[in-house]
């Protein structure tokens, strides 16, 4: 059964930084791992997606990368603002052409002090 | 934007009732999906369900849970006789595909409590 991973489970950063959360699960037959955002009391909301023929993907002051063959995946936040602060889950789908099954990490808990 | 919408926010039922969670996926998606989050843990796979039929479940989708698809719009989650261990916030999602370049949409979720 597929297992995902993130580190660290809480982060604490001062506004202005640059981070990286990191994430890695332990079958590497992915069909495509995506990242989201979950704010208190609230939904998930869709970062990015990468698929697993890519090796990254950016979106303004994101950009995730995907290492397949280790199990790896990382979120690169740059110049973190106070709004940043949520916390982030990377989730991981197996191939299925009636659906994808997600696996989710418990993610990182993000704090970006003003 | 479009996005999913799911009713209630908050649920409140004794145990033993039925329970029906409701979901308004976007409106030309063709996957649908439920997930649930127990308090301090994973978000968790429940079910997919795609052209009329459950295409895959998890082990937690035991015979007290079903879905549905009553009309065109709407995607409802069945709890038949819930339990204590119920308690969570169940996400709906959809999908325009469920192919690899289509991200998966969730709704706010609605958070259940068993009494």
């Amino acid at each position: 059964k597929q297992e995902v991973t993130q580190i660290p489970a809480a982060l604490s950063v001062p506004e202005g930084e640059n981070l990286v959360l990191n994430c890695s699960f332990t079958d590497s037959a992915i069909y495509n791992l995506q990242w989201f955002r979950q704010d208190p009391g609230k939904g998930l909301t869709s970062l990015l997606l990468i698929q697993s023929s890519q090796r990254e993907q950016t979106s303004g002051r994101l950009n995730a990368s995907l290492d397949k063959s280790s199990g790896r995946s990382t979120l690169y936040i740059a110049a973190s603002q106070p709004g940043d602060s949520a916390t982030y889950l990377c989730a991981v789908s197996r191939l299925k052409n009636t659906g994808n099954q997600f696996y989710f990490g418990t993610g990182t808990s993000l704090t970006v002090i003003p | 934007e479009p996005e999913v919408t799911q009713t209630p926010s908050h649920q409140v039922t004794q145990m033993g009732q039925e329970v029906i969670l409701r979901c308004v996926p976007i409106s030309n998606h063709l996957y649908f999906y439920w997930y649930r989050q127990i308090l301090g843990q994973k978000v968790e796979f429940l079910v997919s369900f795609y052209n009329n039929e459950i295409s895959e479940k998890s082990e937690i989708f035991d015979d007290q849970f079903s879905v549905e698809r009553p009309d065109g719009s709407n995607f409802t989650l069945k709890i038949r006789s819930t339990k204590l261990e119920d308690s969570a916030m169940y996400f709906c999602a959809s999908s325009a595909r469920g192919g690899s370049n289509q991200p998966q949409h969730f709704g706010d979720g609605t958070r259940l409590s068993i009494l």
